[in-house]
């Protein structure tokens, strides 16, 4: 099992351009979760899937829309990349949201927005 | 709004020294407090738990304190090890009005000294 994944690893971008960062789990999950890292701030959730075809906004979101494709695969885009979205992205995942449920995250992604 | 504070933010200990990471809450609705364990370039792994209704949880070297009253735990790392050198987030887990979100402390970055 390959856990949770992300792609792409590292990604430079201009202000102004968009892209979307990509999340897939192989643990049958239904939450999945999307965080920023930074400096001295420690992990903010962005947004949220409780279980397939919902999704929330969490502690950051403005600047950001997610998908949920499927209960497998959520998706973070940036519609027009600030400099203050340069951060370290970890995508997570956990059985579900009631319960004491472990999050088990990805290996991040890092974005620079120039 | 930070409802978690953690520290220190960074920490030199000695090899088979103790390492204490603080953190303090507001909201006593959490019920559920883990530590996340983070190795440069990858994502953090959930490294232990409490629930409040306990004062104190050990596993192997590393054991967390709970005061259910001031608000506060604690993860000590008896005989720290190089390979501890880590980042570690204390978190916390809302309760029902915040059902199974994490909100995480700002990291404390450790450095254990051969």
């Amino acid at each position: 099992n390959a856990g949770v994944t992300q792609t792409p690893k590292f990604q430079v971008l201009k202000t102004g351009q968009s892209m979307t960062l990509q999340c897939a789990q192989d643990m049958n999950h239904n939450s999945m979760y999307w965080y920023r890292q930074d400096p001295g701030m420690g992990l903010r959730l962005i947004y949220y899937s409780a279980s397939e075809g919902t999704t929330d906004k969490g502690e950051v979101p403005n600047g950001y829309n997610v998908s949920r494709l499927n209960k497998r695969e959520f998706s973070l885009r940036l519609e027009s990349a600030a400099p203050s979205q340069t951060s370290v992205y970890f995508c997570a995942s956990s059985t579900g949201l009631a319960g004491f449920n472990e999050q088990f995250f990805g290996p991040g992604t890092r974005l620079t927005v120039l | 709004q930070q409802q978690v504070k953690q520290s220190p933010q960074s920490l030199i200990v000695q090899k088979g020294g103790i390492s204490i990471i603080n953190c303090a809450y507001e909201n006593t609705a959490f019920d559920y407090f883990p530590w996340y364990q983070q190795f440069p370039g990858k994502g953090p792994a959930l490294l232990i738990a409490i629930r409040p209704d306990v004062s104190e949880k050990k596993e192997g070297r590393f054991t967390i304190s709970f005061n259910k009253s001031a608000k506060q735990f604690s993860l000590h790392i008896m005989d720290s090890q190089p390979g501890d050198s880590a980042t570690y987030f204390c978190a916390a887990r809302g309760g029902s009005s915040n059902t199974g979100k994490l909100i995480f402390g700002q990291g404390t970055t450790l450095q254990v000294k051969p």
